[in-house]
């Protein structure tokens, strides 16, 4: 039972264009959601999150939106750059005990200059 | 500040063997985490440790073990290696007052023969 799915394995994007990355949740104890990006041999580097009392978050180029209502979330990338073609995880927590993450599967994302 | 180390970089065992890997969590990280990431996966949380001892666990049986150290380092053992341990193992650290964000080292790819 897969409680973060990332529905779409990779994503294509043109260098400067938008990309946006999408990530559904199940379960409603969830209340903190991050992404994270990974390069090949790398470990996963964090790059922002946002607390379920927010619906959106934006840090530079990156912002997520949260729609709780709809169980969703979804990383947009504006303006996409090359350096930015890695996976990218979408994780949840509950922070009610030791604050695990729950990954989804991941989405690819190739920027094509 | 320092950022969070992995060793080995890469292992080779045969089944039924037993396995220590190792973790120095980022300079005044407190909390640490183990993940498994088997290919074409999300990391899946294995155990968190806090103050030295177990502060929750995923669905790993007990041969999945682990220690910190006063010095906030940590190793995960695995007892009687099977086939499907084969993965990358990640290690996570956080701050106690911000444990939601957590850092990941590089990680340990495990081969089982």
């Amino acid at each position: 039972d897969q409680q973060v799915k990332q529905n779409s394995p990779s994503l294509s994007v043109q260098e400067g264009r938008i990309s946006i990355l999408n990530c559904d949740y199940t379960n409603s104890m969830f209340d903190y959601f991050l992404w994270y990006k990974k390069y090949p041999a790398e470990g996963p580097t964090f790059l922002i999150s946002i607390s379920s009392i927010k619906d959106k978050n934006e840090d530079g180029r990156f912002t997520v939106f949260l729609n709780k209502s709809a169980k969703h979330l979804s990383l947009h990338i504006v303006p996409s750059q090359p350096g930015d073609s890695a996976v990218y995880f979408c994780a949840a927590s509950a922070r009610a005990g030791s604050y695990q993450l729950t990954f989804g599967k991941g989405t690819k994302l190739s920027v094509i200059p | 500040e320092t950022g969070v180390t992995q060793s080995p970089t890469h292992l080779i065992k045969t089944r039924g063997q037993q396995v220590t890997l190792r973790c120095s969590s980022q300079s005044g990280h407190n909390t640490v985490s183990w993940y498994q990431q088997a290919l074409g996966q999300g990391p899946q949380f294995i155990f968190q440790y806090y103050r030295e001892e177990e502060n929750g666990r995923g669905n790993f049986p007990p041969r999945f073990s682990g220690l910190q150290f006063p010095n906030y380092s940590s190793e995960l053992n695995v007892n009687a290696l099977e086939l499907d341990d084969s993965a990358l193992y990640l290690c996570a650290s956080s701050l106690v007052t911000n444990q939601e964000t957590q850092y990941f080292g590089p990680g340990t790819r495990l081969l089982v023969l």
